[in-house]
This record gives C-alpha cells, structure tokens and sequence, in this order.
C-alpha cells in the first residue's frame, strides 16, 4: 500500500511554454502532498507544501506565480511550471502524506517515482 | 528541525554489512530520526525510523545512542542493489512535519 504515481515521467518542452505534472496518492487519501525539485548531484529541495482545498505554502525562494500548484481532490495534487525556461530543467519530486488519524506510520510520507523536466 | 551531519560518501563490499553514520547533536526530545535513501533517478524510499530504542525492520536497523546526538543505520547484508544516497532526517512529531533533506551518504557496494 501507500503507493504515490507521477504523471509524466519525463518531458521535454520548449523554453516558454507550460508543463503540468501530475501527483496521485493510488490507494490512500492524502490532505496534504509536497512537490520537491533536484538538481543533477544535489540534494532534494522543497519547494512547497500542497493543501486540499487551499493555497499550497512555498518555500523561501520558490515562485508561486511560476510554479502553480493545485490540490483539488485527495488523491490528486499538479504543479504547473508556467512559462519554462531551461535553468527550471529538474528532476520533480512529489510526496504524499498518510493522514494524521491513520494508525501506523501516522502521517508518514510517500514519494513518487520523479518527473525529469528539460526545457530546450 | 535539528540539523544533520553525514559522511558524504562510503564504500562497502557486498554481503558485508553497511554502518552508516549520523551525528544529530542538537536533536530535541520530540524529534525523531529518520532514514530514507534515494536510487538514482527515483523518488526517496523509507528505510527506518526511531525515537529513542533500537528498531530493526526487514529492510535494517537503526540504532540511536543513549544520548540520541548520534544513530547508525546498518544494512546488515548489502547487495549492489543497496547503492544510493542515504539520508538521515530529524524532525518533530511522528509524521507531522515536513521532510527537509540534506546532503546524504553517498552509498556504493562493490563487487
């Protein structure tokens, strides 16, 4: 169980243009999911926390107008890279948190296979 | 969240056990340690994690020092499968926080 999909696994754009990445939660409901971004030989970076049924929270440094994120169900979280540019080309990561009132791993989280972006 | 301190890179001999180490000194009372590892090119993977006794899972064991400023994370038989970067998180409640990650160990078993 506790299985987290991403949607695509890779994609390449051209610079200017919009890519939505898609984060589900497969076999548990998640309130709250995390999109994390890495860059070739660098640690995972956080990037935002996403609500359902509110505004995700950005980190320090992270564009909310460039990186859109919409959490409209529980088991579905998108992040938008609007107008790409080549320095956005990343490996995207989400994550999904089991709910605080499950028993077990309470709250623990579960990460996707990744989404490797490159902006020509 | 407490801050981590890592090797950045070790080496091991498969079928050997892997012990890696983490100095978390300035950890609180509520923050527990937990360890995730990342295959290339793939999402981060949960390993293990702990408060303050020994855990052992099927995938390895996590042992935290008396004083919990430091924990070893031992793979006790590690097959070339095994290579990855491990990381070693802090953080406050069981699940409630957010994950924030370091740098890592670098980890490669060799032949």
């Amino acid at each position: 169980g506790a299985v987290v999909s991403q949607h695509p696994s890779r994609v390449i754009c051209k610079s200017g243009t919009s890519v939505k990445i898609e984060c589900r939660s497969l076999d548990f409901q998640a309130t709250t999911m995390f999109w994390y971004r890495q860059f070739p030989k660098q640690s995972l970076m956080l990037m935002a926390t996403s609500n359902e049924g509110s505004k995700a929270t950005y980190e320090q440094g992270v564009e909310k107008d460039k990186f859109l994120i919409n959490h409209a169900s529980l088991t579905l979280s998108t992040l938008t890279v609007t107008s790409a540019h080549p320095e956005d080309s990343s490996f995207y990561i989400c994550s999904a948190r089991l709910p605080l009132t499950s028993g077990g791993r309470i709250g623990e989280q579960f990460f996707g296979p990744g989404t490797r972006l490159t902006v020509l | 969240d407490a801050k981590t301190t890592q090797p950045t890179s070790m080496d091991c001999a498969e079928g050997r056990a892997a012990n890696l180490p983490c100095n978390h000194s300035t950890i609180s009372g509520n923050e527990y340690v937990y360890w995730y590892r990342q295959i290339h090119s793939q999402g981060p993977q949960y390993i293990i994690h702990g408060l303050k006794n020994n855990e052992t899972n099927e995938m390895a064991s996590l042992i935290i020092t008396e004083d919990r400023k430091s924990s070893t994370l031992i793979l006790p038989h590690a097959t070339l499968r095994d290579t990855a970067v491990y990381y070693c998180i802090v953080r406050a409640y069981q699940g409630a926080q957010k994950l924030v990650f370091g740098q890592g160990t670098r980890l490669t078993i060799n032949p």
